[in-house]
């Protein structure tokens, strides 16, 4: 299957910092992407949808200045939590859409663990 | 959004093959359904994907009635590594707003 690249998949930092996640398609042009939070022994839940050259749409209850995304290319979305706090500490896992001959198929990157102190 | 039930958890031996569960009574009629496995502190991998009938690769089997409202995936002969949480998605391929992840199924797979 077609392979997304998420980086970093561990940071650790202070509260009050701001930390960026990347995620790349590496084999496939991706106009849309998606970012997910998940906590321990918990599912995936959506938190935005990152449209290539246009704003991202967010789910209801996620901040959109806390949580800025950004998507300058068909290969790259950023995800980037902004004065970060503790409660922000979580797994975040990006998607991306591959829109391939045999179907539309969504695949995920390997996830970031942040931990804010 | 077509919502989905599956089993919380299941227990295998290895060597034995596994069939989970979904029932998504509320399936519409181009909604396509995605299976992931997910590993602790990894993202989902996409692991089989069908619209109807039975859909097989090289890892995995899709099951899928007439009616569409359930789904089983097989997996053939689990092994320790396939111990894992499967997640059954259904929705608009591609379309993350509509593929919600539901609580997923930890299978366990025993020496």
């Amino acid at each position: 299957g077609a392979v997304v690249s998420q980086h970093p998949s561990r940071v650790i930092c202070k509260s009050g910092t701001s930390v960026k996640i990347e995620c790349r398609s590496l084999d496939f042009q991706a106009t849309t992407m998606f970012w997910y939070r998940q906590f321990p022994k918990k599912s995936l839940m959506l938190m935005a949808t990152s449209n290539e050259g246009s704003k991202a749409t967010y789910e209801q209850g996620v901040e959109k200045d806390k949580f800025l995304i950004n998507h300058a290319s068909l290969t790259l979305s950023t995800l980037t939590v902004t004065s970060a706090h503790p409660e922000d500490s979580s797994f975040y896992i990006c998607s991306a859409r591959d829109e391939g001959a045999d179907g539309e198929k969504l695949f995920f990157g390997s996830g970031t663990q942040l931990s804010v102190l | 959004l077509a919502k989905t039930t599956q089993p919380i958890s299941m227990d295998s031996y290895e060597g034995q093959e596994v069939n989970i569960t979904c029932s998504h009574n509320n399936i519409a009629t181009n909604d396509y359904i995605t299976w992931y496995q997910q590993f602790p502190s990894q993202g989902p991998r996409f692991i089989i994907q069908g619209y109807k009938t039975k859909v097989t690769n090289e890892v995995a089997s899709l099951f899928i009635p007439a009616d569409r409202k359930s789904s089983t995936l097989s997996l053939p002969r689990v092994s320790l590594s396939d111990t894992a949480v499967y997640y059954c998605l259904v929705g608009r391929s591609g379309s993350a707003r509509q593929l919600t992840f539901g609580s997923g199924t930890q299978l366990t797979v025993l020496p």
